[in-house]
């Protein structure tokens, strides 16, 4: 596709259990980025990718969560143990350049996770 | 650590009429500074960017921003609104360090409201 594709679009799971988001960025585009949306809040960074390695994951909230991206192009966002707080819409972006860009950012349609 | 300030967490204004979204930013270094809009149910497109140059920028749809590096300041602007600019409109900012990772900084959001 054109865009980045985020995949499923809502998740709902109930407290404890496991979940993989996953973001197919736009093809050729090196870099990869995860956001955390809370309700009534701006995009919260959480991790960033240039190619298959993770060079900047400061804005995890803690070790539950964990992304990968084996082979450069598609990214898994993975949380275990899921509490009510990590519901919100996780949002990926990706860019074609690798930084220091200039900050364009190309965003997906975000997953809404819901954990009850 | 840097952090962006949106003034107004709504901001209604009736079609037509002209319109100003504020943002303010904190850091103890240089920044590129963004907006992006959020259409319901859409991911997050780029509006604008000041990287260098001219504290002018003009973006997609008629809006513009000016950055003011004495106030800190980098205020979104259109002369006249229409109904489909109803929408998120979120200010960000990136630092200009030799380590940038492209990740961006992003306010709280403001909610621009055009009414008939």
């Amino acid at each position: 596709g054109a865009g980045v594709s985020q995949t499923p679009s809502n998740k709902v799971t109930e407290k404890g259990k496991y979940v993989e988001l996953r973001c197919d960025p736009i093809s050729g585009h090196t870099a990869l980025y995860w956001y955390r949306q809370s309700l009534g809040q701006g995009p919260e960074f959480l991790i960033y990718f240039q190619g298959t390695g993770a060079a900047d994951d400061s804005g995890l909230p803690n070790d539950r969560f964990f992304a990968v991206r084996p082979e450069g192009s598609v990214s898994t966002l993975k949380i275990q143990r899921t509490e009510r707080g990590d519901s919100a819409v996780y949002l990926c972006a990706s860019s074609l350049q690798p930084p220091p860009n200039t900050g364009e950012l190309f965003f997906g349609e975000g997953s809404r996770l819901t954990v009850l | 650590a840097q952090s962006v300030t949106q003034l107004d967490s709504q901001v209604p204004v009736f079609e037509e009429a002209p319109v100003e979204l504020r943002c303010n930013y904190s850091s103890s270094v240089s920044v590129y500074l963004f907006w992006y809009v959020q259409y319901p149910n859409q991911g997050l497109q780029l509006l604008l960017k000041y990287l260098s140059g001219s504290t002018l920028v003009k973006g997609i749809n008629g809006f513009e921003a000016e950055f003011n590096k004495s106030q800190t300041s980098f205020h979104l602007r259109k002369p006249s609104v229409h109904i489909s600019d109803t929408a998120e409109y979120f200010c960000a900012v990136s630092e200009i360090v030799g380590s940038n990772t492209g990740k961006l900084i992003f306010g709280q959001g403001t909610t621009l409201q055009v009414k008939p």
